[in-house]
């Protein structure tokens, strides 16, 4: 296993276009995060998964914000109607407990325009 | 690739010399910390962690202190090298959420 992939890297969309990202954890990880990260601050926690469970959700994460982990495996991150504040890199994680190591994948950088 | 770390306080230090960087959480019910480390154009990576029952752990090169009374966590790095030149976050945790601070950018001179 090879860590924590993402797809896409980069994305540009035009304002009120829905995107789609995709996280593949590390295998043998039940819990998934995502965060997002503006230029030069730290990231901030999105929404949490264990299997397939969505446990916690931020309230950063508005109702055109929609996260699924369908079988516990891959979660993808939906954004609808985009808008030029969603401009951000979107960073997954995925660890073996939740009081343990966090392995971040590279991010999908986020460009609205 | 991105550049993270504009903006952020910055620490310069002489490469051989010890670093100290600083953080102050918000929650005083937080009861798992992390150091992450992150280089630009990259995920954050693990440095070290430490549970709110210790005040002091050490790693690799690299320590972190934990004073609850003021809430503050600190990280030190010993005999700093040019690769540790970075963006260094504390993240803290409770209610199964996790928050990290702005960072501080780490330079380190040759």
């Amino acid at each position: 296993d090879t860590g924590v992939s993402q797809d896409p890297r980069h994305k540009i969309t035009k304002r009120g276009q829905n995107v789609t990202f995709r996280c593949d954890p590390i295998s043998e990880h039940n819990r998934l995060y995502w965060y997002r990260q503006t230029l030069g601050q730290g990231p901030e926690f999105l929404t949490y998964f264990q299997n397939e469970a969505q446990l916690e959700k931020s309230r950063l994460l508005s109702d055109r914000f929609s996260a699924e982990r369908p079988k516990g495996s891959f979660s993808t991150l939906e954004i609808q109607r985009t808008e030029q504040g969603d401009s951000a890199m979107y960073l997954c994680a995925s660890s073996l407990s939740l009081r343990g190591e966090q392995y971040f994948g590279p991010g999908t950088r986020l460009t609205v325009t | 690739g991105e550049s993270v770390g504009l903006h952020l306080p910055t620490l310069s230090v002489q490469e051989g010399d010890n670093s100290i960087i600083n953080c102050a959480y918000s929650n005083s019910a937080s009861d798992y910390f992390i150091w992450y480390k992150q280089e630009s154009g990259k995920g954050p990576q693990f440095i070290i962690d430490i549970r709110s029952n210790m005040d002091k752990r050490q790693g690799q090169r690299v320590t972190v202190l934990l004073n609850k009374t003021v809430k503050h966590l600190s990280l030190q790095i010993a005999a700093t090298q040019p690769g540790d030149s970075a963006v260094y976050f504390c993240a803290e945790t409770y209610f199964n959420k996790f928050y990290f601070g702005s960072g501080t950018k780490l330079n380190v001179k040759p």
